[in-house]
Formats: structure tokens, C-alpha cells, sequence
């Protein structure tokens, strides 16, 4: 069976520090995909990253920068010198590539809190 | 550029009441579509999905049913809600398969809050 975990629930964090979002994932599929995606208080999810499990090259976007280890089975996400603004609930997404419909399989999310 | 929208924004609802929740998506043609349900502890739930016209999966048996009447609409029904179907319905479309299996990204709506009291 598939399945995301987010194992941490909520975090704090004062501005300017650098935090890390956790995700570990499941499957038995050589080919899928992982995404992250930001859920600010309006409540639309907002795409951050697709990764497929080909390319395990790490990336960086400004702030934002992604850790996919296969070995592992994780996609960690960092985000450099947090604000205010970062202050949202992210989700971690699997999806098997061959999957009838492309149903993505959420992460139960972390709430980070960037404090001023 | 693609949009989707989702309306309406905010609905209380009695309990034994219909419901009628839409979506629509501009600026692509044959998109998948698809329904999450966001209850509270913010776990995100695939309801149904269809991938054309009239083509309806369901993902969770439940009170509610989908339909896709036109290409770009998407409906989620009940014919009587129940207080556990309060949540965050949220919308989203992804490049159909004819445009590729790696076209997978969900671009979601901003999202429905229903409220059964």
C-alpha cells in the first residue's frame, strides 16, 4: 500500500531561522512522483515542487530547496531564513505514475509558524 | 493560463438538506478532475475523479456523487447531507492523460467550507 507520512504536526519557529519539513513515503512502484504544496490560511493548495523518482538530484528555488533520498524513502523539505509569510500548512504528495485518474496521496501536513 | 473555479466560497447547510458544489476550469480542454474533502486534523481525502465527460470514479463510498456534465465541469452532489459531511471541499485539474503521463501537477481551487448543522 501506498502512504505519506508528515510526522511532525505542528512547528514554531522565529523568523529568519531555517527549519525542515519531513516527509517519508511508501510504496512498492519503481515510478511515482512526490510533491510538496502549501496551504496558506485562505485555504488553496499551492504547488511548490514535482519530483519524479528518477532524478534524485536535490533542488533549490530562493529560500526553498528539496532533499529526495531514495534510500530513505524521503523528501524532505527546508526552507532558509523563514518569514512570516511562510506560515502555512505544507503537504507531502506521492503519486504512482501509472495510477488510473492520478490520485495523489496526502501526508496528513505540518503547520509550520514563523513568529516575527 | 489555465484557471479553475470553485463556488461557493463559504455554506451552512442543514442536515437532510442537498447540496450542489461546482467547479469549473478555463483555458485547457479534456482535464482530469478531481474532489478532495479536507476534514478537520487536515488529512486530504480523494472523493471521485473523472478523466472525460460523463467518466466518474469513486474513491470512497459515501453520501455524496459527482457528475461532469461538460468538459470543464465538475459537480459534487448529495440529495441529503449528513453533519459528517462538513469539511473543506477542495476542486483540482491536471493536464489530461492525452497530454502526457508526466503532465500529473493538481491545480487546486480555492476551496469550498460546508458547514451541516
Amino acid at each position: 500500500a501506498q502512504k505519506v507520512t508528515q510526522a511532525q504536526t505542528e512547528i514554531s519557529v522565529v523568523e529568519k531561522e531555517d527549519v525542515t519539513l519531513d516527509c517519508v513515503y511508501e510504496t512498492r512502484d519503481t515510478t511515482y512522483y512526490l510533491f510538496w504544496y502549501k496551504q496558506p490560511p485562505s485555504g488553496e493548495l499551492v504547488f511548490l515542487i514535482r519530483r519524479n523518482s528518477f532524478d534524485e538530484q536535490n533542488e533549490i528555488s530562493g529560500r526553498y530547496s528539496w532533499n529526495f533520498q531514495k534510500s530513505t524513502s524521503s523528501f524532505n523539505f527546508t526552507i532558509t531564513a523563514s518569514q512570516v509569510v511562510d506560515s502555512a500548512v505544507y503537504f507531502c504528495a506521492l503519486r504512482m505514475i501509472y495510477n488510473q485518474g492520478g490520485k495523489l496521496i496526502f501526508g496528513q501536513g505540518t503547520e509550520l509558524s514563523v513568529k516575527p | 493560463s489555465q484557471t479553475i473555479h470553485q463556488w461557493p466560497a463559504t455554506l451552512v447547510q442543514p442536515v437532510g438538506s442537498p447540496l450542489s458544489l461546482e467547479c469549473t476550469v478555463e483555458g485547457t480542454s479534456n482535464p482530469n478532475l478531481y474532489w478532495y474533502r479536507q476534514a478537520a486534523g487536515r488529512g486530504l481525502q480523494l472523493l471521485f475523479y473523472s478523466v472525460g465527460i460523463g467518466q466518474i470514479s469513486s474513491e470512497v463510498p459515501q453520501n455524496l456523487s459527482a457528475s461532469r456534465p461538460q468538459d470543464r465541469q465538475f459537480i459534487l452532489s448529495s440529495k441529503k447531507l449528513l453533519l459528517s459531511d462538513s469539511g473543506f471541499y477542495l476542486c483540482a485539474w491536471s493536464i489530461g492523460l492525452a497530454g502526457g503521463l508526466a503532465k500529473n501537477i493538481q491545480y487546486f481551487g480555492a476551496g469550498t467550507r460546508l458547514s451541516v448543522l
